[in-house]
This record gives C-alpha cells, structure tokens and sequence, in this order.
C-alpha cells in the first residue's frame, strides 16, 4: 500500500496569510494525487486532482504543484472560511490512501 | 439537486451485522463508481471499498475484506454497504462517494480521475457492548 504523509500536522494562520501544506507518498504516484478540506461535522469536500487542476468551483486561491512523491497545497491570502482540515489522497493505486491532516486554524 | 443521502447507521454489538444505503439523486447513477470512505472519531479519512458502474469491478481494503460487502441497485439509484462481523474499530463516520471527476488530460484524452467528487452527509455507526 502506497503510505501518504503530511506536514505540518497543524498550522496557526490570520486571515489574509499564506499557508503551505506539503504531502508526500512513499512511492511514484506522478500526479495522480487529490487534495480535500473538511470542516468540523461535515464531508469532506474535494479541492483538487491531478495534483494542480482545480475541482469546479473552488476559489483560485487555492493552488497545488508537485509529481512524483513531493507535492504542496498552497493557500493565498487565507480568509476565514479557509480554517478547516485538508487531506490529501493518492488515487494511483488501490487501496486509496490519505494523509493524516493538516489542520489549519486561526492564530 | 445532485446529492447523496446515507442512512442505515446505528449502535451495534461486536460481532453484529449492519447495513448501510446511500441514495443518489440529480446525476446518471449507472455511469460512475461509487465508494464507501469512513472516519473514525476524532481520526483521518480511510477507504473503505468501490465498484464500478456496472458493478464489474469491485474492490475492498484489507481491514474489511472479508467482512463487508458492497452492491448497487443502479434501478434505485442505491449504493449498499453489507457490514458482518463487526468490530469496535470498525466505528466511525460512513460517506459514500462518488468517484470521478472526468477530465481532459493534456492529451486531449478524457479520462477518469479516482478521486471522490461528491460526497453524501455521512451516516454513523457505532460498535459497542
């Protein structure tokens, strides 16, 4: 099984900040990768696929990059309904496996 | 509406069977794979088991093989979730999911991204004594 890890495992931000959330795969997954953000008492809501393609919708704030192993979430200018938990998910091979979280939360 | 509405969670005893279903409304049921995801209190996302479309391919992680069964009426627009011989670990939030999206690849090819598009609002179920 292909074992996602993510780091920070929580971030404190203010609003208007910059945050980056790097994933990481214990092997090649070239960009078969999907970020999500959960909020507390809800599903999961997809943010983007193929490591930088934006799901529709989803505000341009939000950015993704990497292939291979290494890849970021890039969060500009954090506004408030940004706090929440993200996740990523590799979607090369089954079992589908997701990181642990990255919470981010207000300073 | 496109949505997807989960029910069938409840409070179970270890080594007891529950089965959960998932309603799909607003899309062509038949022509995506769907998913079962769970989350445990307090703890990450874990995929649980897929099928396609067609109910010809069907897949399961190893922590249920064995266990649960997952089928579809594409007639109901349903998605099942057959759970035997629970466990207390098995406790946790239930999502069905559904796969895609579909996209263009710079290729030019359209293609299926496995990753899980729409999600319903969770069912629980909770194993106890």
């Amino acid at each position: 099984d292909i074992q996602m890890t993510q780091s920070p495992s929580s971030v404190s931000a203010s609003v208007g900040d910059r945050v980056t959330i790097t994933c990481r795969a214990s092997q090649d997954i070239s960009r078969w990768l999907a970020w999500y953000q959960q909020k507390p008492g809800k599903a999961p809501k997809l943010l983007m696929y193929d490591a930088s393609t934006l799901q529709s919708g989803v505000p341009s704030r939000f950015s993704g990059s990497g292939s291979g192993t290494d890849f970021t979430l890039t969060i500009t200018r954090l506004q408030p309904e940004d706090f929440a938990t993200y996740y990523c998910q590799q979607a090369n091979s089954i079992p589908f496996t997701f990181g642990p979280g990255t919470k981010v939360d207000i300073k | 509406e496109v949505q997807l509405v989960e029910s069938g969670g409840g409070l179970v005893k270890p080594g007891g069977s529950l089965r959960l279903s998932c309603e799909a409304s607003g899309f062509t049921f038949s022509n995506y794979g769907m998913n079962w995801v769970r989350q445990a209190p307090g703890k990450g996302l874990e995929w649980v088991s897929g099928l396609s479309g067609s109910s010809s391919y069907i897949y399961y992680a190893d922590a249920v093989k064995g266990r649960f069964t997952i089928s579809r009426d594409n007639a109901k627009k349903s998605l099942y979730l057959q759970m035997n011989s629970l466990r207390a670990e098995d406790t946790a939030v239930y999502y069905c999911a559904r796969k895609g999206p579909y996209y263009y690849d710079n290729s030019g090819n359209y293609r299926l991204f496995d990753a899980f598009e729409m999600w319903g609002q969770g069912t629980t179920v909770t194993v106890s004594s």
